[in-house]
């Protein structure tokens, strides 16, 4: 975990709000990523940013919006989310090769009432 | 298309004794395969990678792992566990050049005193 940070690190929220989790590596990488880990389920992969540019998104709901404004900075913006939105969210990142170690955040809890 | 399994839910073990968390997998083209650890409400850990050379690879906190090309395993192994081992652990899966791993589902530890 050590190099990644998120913010904030648990987060309850209506269906109506808006918010957004923030992470930030200071490693020096250039891939960074979001994972949503539900209980009972499989990390699942939601986006990709390699060089700031987006690389994958795997057929997210648009309710969860994703920036990438550099290299060293990634957000998750979120609004009108349902409660089977609640999971632990999780941030990586890496150098952007194959064959590279992901570096994790500590995660962001998040409860959606 | 790639896939990583691990069987077993969960792994019970005595302290002391020695434990096995399975992997297998299904790629064409090389693998590099990986081991992370999840403490409760923690992101993922790197433990240790395969790329080339030595089946045999030793990471952190005492954990190996083989590397069996014709069995397509990448089994996790400790000789003696301990409490503090409890945790989740993930088998990973990058290949085809591409940076992005492929997980499994997860497999809880639990070390019993």
């Amino acid at each position: 975990e050590t190099g990644v940070t998120q913010t904030p690190r648990h987060l309850v929220m209506g269906m109506t709000n808006k918010k957004s989790l923030k992470c930030e590596q200071h490693l020096g990488h250039n891939a960074m990523y979001w994972y949503k880990q539900s209980a009972k389920k499989p990390l699942e992969l939601m986006f990709v940013y390699n060089f700031k540019e987006q690389t994958e998104n795997n057929s997210v709901p648009s309710r969860f919006s994703p920036e990438c404004p550099n290299s060293s900075h990634l957000f998750l913006h979120l609004h009108t989310l349902q409660p089977e939105d609640s999971a632990l969210y999780l941030c990586a990142s890496s150098p952007g090769t194959s064959g590279d170690t992901q570096y994790f955040g500590p995660g962001t809890r998040l409860t959606v009432l | 298309a790639q896939s990583v399994a691990q069987p077993e839910d969960q792994v019970n073990v005595a302290e002391g004794n020695p434990l096995t968390v399975k992997c297998t997998y299904s790629v064409s083209g090389n693998p590099y395969l990986f081991w992370y650890v999840q403490y409760p409400n923690r992101g993922l850990q790197f433990l240790l990678k395969y790329i080339t050379g030595d089946n045999l690879v030793k990471g952190s906190y005492g954990f190996e792992a083989e590397f069996n090309k014709s069995q397509t395993s990448f089994h996790l192994k400790k000789p003696s566990a301990l409490v503090s081992d409890s945790a989740l652990y993930f088998c990973a899966l990058q290949s085809g050049g591409s940076y992005i791993p492929t997980f499994g589902r997860g497999t809880s530890l639990i070390v019993h005193p």
